[in-house]
């Protein structure tokens, strides 16, 4: 069963422009939600996780247990957050990540 | 800053050979994990590593995979008689508790021909 879901295979917007990746999850229990980036030619990075409940980079994401969501935003999309953003749970008491497929991000000028 | 290391960057190899594919984790950690991204599709866990014991595993890695840490810095991840379907990018990473950012290394690109 597909625990983590991202709708969005591509996602293009203008630098300056609000920018959200969805991503929705399914998890019966009480699931630990992250965002990891992947810029061009390097390798898989933590941006930020529910538990954390901070900013990074502009980005920051809600965890919405109601609508089982875990969306990321940020207000100002710059050049440089182009990239592919993966959404990724980890069950309570468990040790591996589910990732979503992913979306890539393109910001352009 | 330390960082998960990979060997080799790409491995390429005939259907039917053995492979093992190389990690040196971030020394202070603890567990250990291999994940693998088949091309267009999305990263998939494979099986975690803890106090030289498997903690968990998905019902890809089957008796095909084994994992070692065969001395106090490497970890590796052996694929025996491999299949065209194991071509892909595998991952390694590494956390220093369960509940702490998991740190990946840059990939190992397997191609089985």
């Amino acid at each position: 069963a597909q625990r983590v879901t991202q709708p969005e295979k591509l996602l293009s917007v203008f630098k300056g422009a609000p920018v959200e990746l969805k991503c929705n999850y399914s998890y019966s229990g009480s699931p630990e939600l992250f965002w990891y980036v992947q810029y061009s030619r390097q390798r898989l990075q933590l941006l930020l996780r529910h538990i954390s409940r901070e900013s990074i980079k502009g980005f920051t994401a809600d965890l919405n247990k109601g609508e089982t969501s875990f969306h990321l935003k940020k207000p100002f999309a710059q050049e440089e957050d182009s990239a592919m953003y993966y959404c990724a749970l980890r069950e309570d008491s468990g040790y591996a990540l589910n990732f979503g497929k992913g979306t890539s991000l393109l910001v352009t000028p | 800053e330390p960082e998960v290391t990979q060997t080799p960057s790409h491995q390429v190899t005939q259907m039917g050979q053995e492979v093992i594919l190389r990690c040196v984790p971030i020394s202070n950690h603890l567990y250990f994990y291999w994940y693998r991204q088949i091309l267009g599709q999305k990263v998939e866990f494979l099986v975690s590593f803890y106090n030289n014991e498997i903690s968990e595993k998905s019902e890809i890695f089957d008796d095909q995979f084994s994992v070692e840490r065969p001395d106090g810095s490497n970890f590796t991840l052996k694929i025996r008689s491999t299949k065209l379907e194991d071509s892909a990018m595998y991952f390694c990473a590494s956390s220093s508790g369960t509940s702490n950012e998991q740190f990946f290394g840059p990939g190992t690109r397997l191609t089985v021909l």
